[in-house]
């Protein structure tokens, strides 16, 4: 499978603590997007990083990409009640022109 | 508010019928996209409309039938569904190809019985 792999698959934590989601994929990528979605509702667009890129900032948001060891990382920090929601990262994988999103993260905050 | 409507937002049909779901963006992008989501899978790409065109069909069953009259309008025609295909349907759009962020609608919560 292409898809990338979302670790850990859930993740509870409190309220003013960081939240560190990872994502792994096993072929080359053209760019790496990561994407929240809060239940029962559409995915909305957080960061785009391109395979050429390390580190972008968005906010209280910031992901990193190791082409290399072929992953990302979405942190999060000063967490929120809020930023409860799914996580997932999505990747273009290069010569292919489809999205393809991994399981996801749950990410709970409890206030 | 998206930019990206989609209705409706629950719908409940039986095998034999025939339905249509309807997604509009008003965001002047070029390309659209039907995503199903079901329970514990990821993100199933259904099909890729660019500029009206369709560039991609995921392998999906014939029982899915898309339309895409304009680049702001897409619809999926369902008709003889399985329960197994009950899911949350998603439409997203982009200005370019996947090379450019999507943004999706709110999906309509399919249920088959």
């Amino acid at each position: 499978s292409q898809q990338g792999e979302e670790d850990p698959q859930a993740l509870s934590i409190q309220e003013g603590e960081n939240a560190t989601m990872n994502c792994s994929y096993k072929t080359s990528i053209n760019n790496l997007q990561w994407y929240r979605q809060n239940s029962g509702r559409g995915l909305v667009h957080l960061i785009l990083i391109r395979s050429n890129e390390r580190e972008k900032h968005s906010g209280r948001l910031r992901v990193t990409l190791d082409t290399s060891k072929k992953s990302s990382s979405l942190l999060i920090t000063a967490s929120r009640a809020a930023d409860t929601a799914s996580y997932f990262c999505a990747t273009v994988f290069q010569g292919a022109q489809k999205l393809v999103f991994g399981q996801g993260t749950r990410l709970t905050i409890n206030p | 508010e998206t930019g990206v409507t989609q209705t409706p937002r629950h719908l409940v049909m039986g095998m034999t019928n025939k339905k249509s779901l309807k997604c509009e963006q008003h965001l002047g992008h070029n390309a659209m996209y039907w995503y199903k989501q079901s329970a514990k899978k990821p993100l199933e790409l259904m099909f890729v409309y660019n500029f009206k065109e369709q560039t991609e069909n995921n392998s999906v069953p014939s029982r899915f039938s898309p339309e895409c009259p304009n680049s702001s309008h897409l619809f999926l025609h369902l008709h003889t569904l399985q329960p197994e295909d009950s899911a949350l349907y998603l439409c997203a759009s982009s200005q370019e190809t996947v090379l450019s962020p999507l943004h999706f609608g709110n999906g309509t919560r399919l249920t088959v019985t």
